[in-house]
């Protein structure tokens, strides 16, 4: 069965170190997206792409962030310059068809980022 | 900020009892509704999906809609300890993009 993949499982920085999070969505899918999730704290959104743009981010999503679709399989997140706040889960996520009203949005395994 | 809500519980129940789970949500417009499971440390599961008022039913599990009330539930049939786990609610937003979660329910299914 096909699946998203996140690499590395677990990523420890200092603060300040910029950071680049990778995920390989599933093959046939159009549509990306990067959630994360602080130990104890519910799933947030951050950030959707769609055709090599951010289709919507959220209030977490600042100039801090970006993302990026470098070739044809993969997708990535970077915080440019870490903040002990920024340790979290990061999860990817891809559909196949992006207006979700019965698109089923399939999560990667996810990356830990711990900032010292 | 839309608010999606759910009791953190956790919630105890026997093995093969039913588990009753739910959410409500502050967007009228919200259409469209997801359950989702998450065992510690890992990543959300879909169970299941509904978008129409009613019930929909898909092996043990039954998702329940009520958009008048806002009000949506998580149906567990016959529970199994594996299925102890966290239980996210979640609505699409009105852009259709991205998933607002609630904070999830803990369920305990004790044999």
């Amino acid at each position: 069965e096909p699946e998203v993949t996140q690499t590395p499982s677990h990523q420890v920085t200092q603060m300040g170190q910029e950071v680049i999070l990778r995920c390989v969505p599933i093959s046939n899918h159009l549509y990306f997206y990067w959630y994360r999730q602080i130990l104890g704290q519910k799933v947030e959104f951050l950030v959707s792409f769609y055709n090599n743009e951010i289709s919507e981010k959220s209030e977490i999503f600042d100039d801090q962030f970006s993302v990026e679709r470098p070739d044809g399989s993969n997708f990535t997140l970077k915080i440019r310059s870490t903040k002990l706040e920024d340790s979290a889960m990061y999860f990817c996520a891809s559909t196949a068809q992006g207006q979700g009203a019965t698109d089923t949005q399939y999560f990667g395994p996810g990356t830990r980022l711990t900032v010292l | 900020q839309k608010e999606v809500e759910q009791n953190s519980g956790p919630l105890s129940v026997p093995e093969g009892a039913i588990a009753s789970l739910n959410c409500t949500y502050s967007d009228r417009g919200s259409q469209s509704f997801f359950w989702y499971r998450q065992y510690s440390g890992k990543s959300p599961e879909l169970i299941m999906f509904i978008y129409s008022n009613g019930d929909k039913e898909d092996g043990r599990f039954t998702a329940q809609l009520n958009k008048a009330s806002q009000y949506v539930s998580l149906l567990i049939r016959d529970s199994q300890p594996s299925d102890s786990a966290t239980y996210l609610c979640a609505v699409i937003t009105v852009s259709g993009y991205a998933l607002n979660f609630g904070k999830g329910t803990s369920l305990l299914v004790t044999p």
